[in-house]
């Protein structure tokens, strides 16, 4: 079992709806979680950051956590072409250390 | 402005070259890491620093090589380049923020192709 699991995609959905991307990991030690973006052929942009249970909000984008059921998700709102890349999700597994564990990522569309 | 910096972004080279692919930040961070990625793959980190003098080796094994002389840089080195050494190289570098945790900032990554 891989440490951080992603739906690879591809994840389509129209312009101004609500994009769903969803993360499980396998270690219930993990302390902190990440969501980057990545467009093609570009490096990895932070976007989103989560170390406590529930929801964080930024802007059009909402992350969530859930330790007890070992997932974390990420809401985009008013979704948009631009939206659309890889995102990333990324968990800290060993606490005390630095080390991301990633997940090959969601392919998300937005289609005008 | 703050930020790193990866060159060369692009490299095409013969197998059995030494190279070495640079890493720079100017975000005061302590941490850096250098991760690899081969296309719709994860991202495997390879080697991280703490800081002046202190490097590891990541989860990925690797025949590379790092240094951190000086804190803003961190180049990464292949000995003897082979065609399985062909992947995109990512260099980042961390801050502390709220917690005690970090989040980690990616350079423009170098993508490396060995014929």
């Amino acid at each position: 079992q891989k440490e951080v699991e992603q739906n690879s995609g591809p994840l389509s959905v129209p312009e101004g709806a609500i994009a769903s991307l969803n993360c499980t990991y396998s270690d219930r030690g993990s302390q902190s979680f990440f969501w980057y973006r990545q467009y093609s052929g570009k490096s990895p942009e932070l976007i989103m950051s989560i170390y406590s249970n529930g929801d964080k909000e930024d802007g059009r984008f909402t992350a969530q956590l859930n330790k007890a059921s070992q997932y974390v998700s990420l809401l985009i709102r008013d979704s948009q072409p631009s939206d659309s890349a890889t995102y990333l999700c990324a968990v800290n597994i060993r606490p005390g250390a630095n080390n991301l564990f990633f997940g090959t990522g969601t392919r998300l569309t937005v289609i005008p | 402005e703050a930020d790193i910096y990866q060159t060369p972004r692009y490299l095409v080279i013969g197998t059995g070259k030494k190279i070495t692919l640079e890493c720079s930040q100017t975000m005061g961070h302590d941490k850096m890491y250098w991760y690899q990625q081969d296309p719709g793959m994860e991202l495997h980190l390879i080697h991280y620093s703490y800081g002046v003098n202190s490097t590891e080796k990541g989860d990925l094994s690797s025949e590379s090589t790092v240094s951190r002389i000086r804190t803003e840089h961190f180049p990464l080195t292949l000995e003897s380049a082979r065609p399985s050494h062909t992947s995109q190289y990512l260099c980042a570098s961390s801050e502390l923020v709220a917690g005690g945790l970090d989040e980690q900032f990616f350079g423009p990554g170098t993508r490396l192709t060995v014929l």
